[in-house]
């Protein structure tokens, strides 16, 4: 069974500042990894897919890597901004279409 | 991508009772989802919605408690049974479309059980 880990389960940083946002899985036979934003109370925004042909997307001031070898995801988001602070959340698709979630990162940018 | 619409977007209903949550896709899609995000937790599949059959369900979750429908390419139904306090969740459908892998969400409905 897939497991995905994301650390850290919180981070707060000023305007400006890089966000690094982790993602790590245990099993590398993924078919995708899929990045989402979500809002409080709200649903699911997609921000990037990879392939696990692929190493990287990259959209605007989004970017995100895999390493399946290490069985890691990073999404990085560069000149944070206060409409930046949500929960991300890392997913980890199958074949099949389904998708493992791992346990969010929930940022907060600090103007 | 999709469009995605789900009614109700939020509900407080007594134990016992049951509800019926719609979602609504504005084109054709492959795949349908059903997923659940209880309070503080990340989410959890329920199951599939196989359009024309039978849903397809997940370790842990049974079609005498969450029955779905799904009659159409663009749409599904989701009921919540005989609920009880820990039915209190986000409960989200999540489509593919036609020729991708990449998945989309509705805006969820918020459900709490008194």
């Amino acid at each position: 069974k897939q497991e995905v880990t994301q650390i850290p389960a919180a981070l707060s940083v000023p305007e400006g500042e890089n966000l690094v946002l982790n993602c790590s899985f245990t099993d590398s036979a993924i078919y995708n990894l899929q990045w989402f934003r979500q809002d409080p109370g709200k649903g699911l925004t997609s921000l990037l897919l990879i392939q696990s042909s692929q190493r990287e997307q990259t959209s605007g001031r989004l970017n995100a890597s895999l390493d399946k070898s290490s069985g890691r995801s990073t999404l990085y988001i560069a000149a944070s901004q206060p409409g930046d602070s949500a929960t991300y959340l890392c997913a980890l698709g199958s074949n099949d279409y389904k998708l493992s979630f791992g346990a969010g990162t929930t940022v907060t940018v600090r103007a | 991508s999709a469009v995605i619409s789900q009614k109700p977007s939020r509900d407080i209903c007594q134990r016992g009772t049951s509800l019926t949550i719609q979602c609504q896709v504005d084109s054709q899609v492959t795949m349908m989802f059903w997923y659940r995000q209880q309070p503080g937790q990340s989410l959890t599949l329920i199951a599939t919605a196989n359009q024309g059959s039978e849903a397809t369900y997940e370790s842990g979750f049974v079609i005498d408690k969450f029955p779905i429908s799904r009659p159409n390419l663009t749409f599904s139904t989701l009921t919540v049974s005989n609920m009880s306090p820990e039915d209190s969740s986000i409960y989200l459908c999540s489509v593919s479309v036609l020729g991708g892998y990449e998945q989309y969400f509705g805006p969820g409905t918020r459900l709490t059980v008194t």
